[in-house]
């Protein structure tokens, strides 16, 4: 039982390039989220969705697209990274049955920059 | 708006030290939860607690603490004969039931340094 894994660990983008980072979970949980975390300012949501099929935003969504075309997979996806998209990117995932509100459990972390 | 505050930005006590790490939070709501994680300097999420708003008990695990005051809005977090392990950032959180998603609005987080 791994949780909540993230790929990759690290990534170095330049200014305009686009990539997708992968979170994926094996605890058959509903909810997946993405959140940034930057110096200071605690996590914030990006992204999240309540089930397979189903994406919503979250506080901080623009310059991302989600989708989660499988329950246990939720991929984030930057178009064209911009320096402000430097941060270290946490994917977590909960279990509906227990209610919206139940445990959150995070992945290790993405760190990522752009230059 | 829902928010939540950790005004200490950073603490630094020395080994066996109490310490308290403090939180207050602003909801609308009267359903809601509170959460407590810790990220060590490697720099995972490490979930520590969750209580929701009818439970004001407050709770023990080991040298960990938490008091739950409805009445100032508060969810403090006290260590107990801190060790140097216990260096690292706190966050607190808040989640709102009847949002129906589950989503975070965490603190700025609380950078604790235990000196040996």
């Amino acid at each position: 039982n791994a949780g909540v894994t993230q790929t990759p660990k690290f990534r170095v983008l330049k200014t305009g390039q686009s990539m997708t980072l992968l979170c994926a979970q094996d605890m058959n949980h509903e909810y997946m989220y993405w959140y940034r975390q930057d110096p200071g300012m605690g996590l914030r949501l990006i992204h999240y969705s309540v089930g397979e099929g189903t994406t919503a935003k979250g506080e901080v969504p623009d310059g991302y697209n989600v989708s989660r075309l499988k329950k246990q997979n939720f991929l984030l996806g930057l178009e064209s990274a911009a320096p402000s998209q430097t941060s270290v990117y946490f994917c977590a995932s909960s279990d509906r049955d227990r209610g919206p509100s139940d445990t959150q459990y995070f992945g290790p972390g993405t760190r990522l920059t752009v230059l | 708006a829902q928010k939540v505050t950790q005004a200490q930005t950073e603490i630094s006590v020395v080994e066996k030290e109490d310490v308290t790490l403090d939180c207050v939070y602003e909801t609308r709501d009267t359903t809601y939860y509170l959460f407590w994680y810790k990220q060590p300097p490697s720099g995972e999420l490490v979930f520590l607690i969750r209580r929701n708003s009818f439970d004001e008990q407050n709770e023990i695990s080991g040298r960990y603490s938490w008091n739950f005051q409805k009445s100032t809005s508060s969810f403090n977090f006290t260590i107990t004969a801190s060790q140097v392990v216990d260096s690292a950032v706190y966050f607190c959180a808040l989640s709102e039931a009847p949002s129906n998603t589950g989503k975070l609005i965490f603190g700025q987080g609380t950078t604790l340094q235990v000196k040996p």
